[in-house]
């Protein structure tokens, strides 16, 4: 069965530094999402993409973040500045082009700003 | 976004079935009403959906009330790896493209052996 992946598993930068996480989404899936868990907290929805732009986002999804889709196959989240309170989970998504078509979700890039 | 209710968590006992509810009084006409569910470090995982029938498939089956203003989730025969956090989610059926997901709480599922 197709599944999405994610890149690294775990990730430990200083405060202020840049991160890249990157997935690798269903082959023929049109719609990609990056969502966010703090540890013991709900999952929260950063931000939707599709066509090569952005389609939706939430207020967490400020200046410091960007996502691209550089190659056809990959998706990336990029944090610019990392700040303490971005440790969190974060997930990659993506769907098809069904309406109401479900998400499959990869594993989660585990990130900790010290 | 329409809201769902559900019980912060709820007990039962491997191989029997488990009911978990779910209200969603505000629902439109145009919601389908999606389950995920979270096992323990991992990502959210498509569990089952319906619009108004009820709905079986491997994993487990979606009950819908005539009115639409709850559903409930059934697992015909727990097991310990299907101790998770079961979120019950509305989504659009109108709008097309990315749609995000909304997660609650969910309701947190031990399985006691």
């Amino acid at each position: 069965e197709p599944e999405v992946t994610q890149t690294p598993s775990h990730q430990v930068t200083q405060m202020g530094q840049e991160v890249i996480l990157r997935c690798v989404p269903i082959s023929n899936h049109l719609y990609f999402y990056w969502y966010r868990q703090i540890l013991g907290q709900k999952v929260e929805f950063l931000v939707s993409f599709y066509n090569n732009e952005i389609s939706e986002k939430s207020e967490i999804f400020d200046d410091q973040f960007s996502v691209e889709r550089p190659d056809g196959s990959n998706f990336t989240l990029k944090i610019r500045s990392t700040k303490l309170e971005d440790s969190a989970m974060y997930f990659c998504a993506s769907s098809g082009w069904d309406r109401g078509e479900t998400q499959y979700f990869g594993p989660g890039t585990r990130l900790l700003v010290l | 976004d329409a809201k769902t209710t559900q019980p912060n968590s709820m007990e039962s006992n491997e191989e029997e079935p488990v009911h978990l509810p779910c209200n969603h009084s505000t629902i439109s006409g145009t919601d389908y009403i999606h389950w995920y569910r979270q096992l323990p470090s991992q990502g959210p995982e498509y569990v089952i959906h319906g619009l108004t029938s009820n709905v079986n498939n491997r994993m487990a089956s979606l009950a819908i009330a005539e009115d639409r203003k709850s559903s409930t989730l059934i697992l015909h025969r727990a097991t310990l790896r299907d101790a998770a956090v079961y979120y019950c989610i509305l989504r659009d059926l109108i709008i097309q493209g990315a749609q995000k997901l909304v997660f609650g709480q969910g309701t947190r599922l031990t399985i006691n052996p």
